[in-house]
């Protein structure tokens, strides 16, 4: 098992420009989540989905689209991209059992926006 | 809404104990996990307490006090390789539990 897969590891964009982040998993889990996290900080959820077919906004949504695109696949869009999103980017999921917490996370996506 | 607070820096000796402790103000919420993060890592989850009290788990061990708005992080038997940062979240009860909040991290370094 591969466990969270995310691409691109490592990203530039100028600003104004858009850009996909891909996630996947395959352990079967029912919820998926899209954090940043910014030097120094801790994890802020952008965007998260508890179940196929539905999406829910996180703590700082602004910015950002999300795409449950089936039970696997998870994706993160900026639209127009700005300074202020230069941050590392994590895709997370869980089985989505309320007695376990177990969030698996991928390795990261390290994105800079000039 | 929930906010949790972490001390941001501890450090120890190789061998010795530390607790990482966690104070939070949260409307409700299912339970309180630890994480574990390396430098240029991904966060590895540690420990989860659903209900009040002690979880163990090898070196490490979790406590979660309700009614005190308070937990922690207990490592035992410090190894260098347990440098790292180390973040409490809570589950929150909005959308079936599915909204997660991470506190600001505790960066804990280990010397020989």
């Amino acid at each position: 098992n591969a466990g969270v897969t995310q691409t691109p590891k490592f990203q530039v964009l100028k600003t104004g420009q858009s850009m996909t982040l891909q996630c996947a998993q395959d352990m079967n889990h029912n919820s998926m989540y899209w954090y940043r996290q910014d030097p120094g900080m801790g994890l802020r959820l952008i965007y998260y989905s508890a179940s196929e077919g539905t999406t829910d906004k996180g703590e700082v949504p602004n910015g950002y689209n999300v795409s449950r695109l089936n039970k696997r696949e998870f994706s993160l869009r900026l639209e127009s991209a700005a300074p202020s999103q230069t941050s590392v980017y994590f895709c997370a999921s869980t089985e989505g059992h309320l007695e376990t917490d177990t969030q698996y996370f991928g390795p990261g996506t390290r994105l800079t926006v000039l | 809404g929930q906010s949790l607070e972490q001390p941001s820096e501890v450090t120890a000796v190789e061998g010795a104990i530390v607790q990482i402790n966690c104070t939070y103000q949260t409307s409700g919420f299912y339970g309180l996990s630890w994480y574990q993060q390396h430098d240029g890592g991904a966060p590895t989850f540690l420990s989860y307490n659903a209900l009040d009290g002690l979880e163990e788990t090898g070196r490490f061990s979790s406590f979660l006090s309700r009614s005190d708005s308070y937990g922690y992080l207990l490592l035992q038997e410090l190894q260098m390789k347990d440098s790292a940062s180390y973040f409490c979240a809570v589950r929150g009860r909005d959308n079936y539990g599915q909204n997660f909040v991470f506190g600001p991290g505790t960066r804990l370094s280990v010397l020989p």
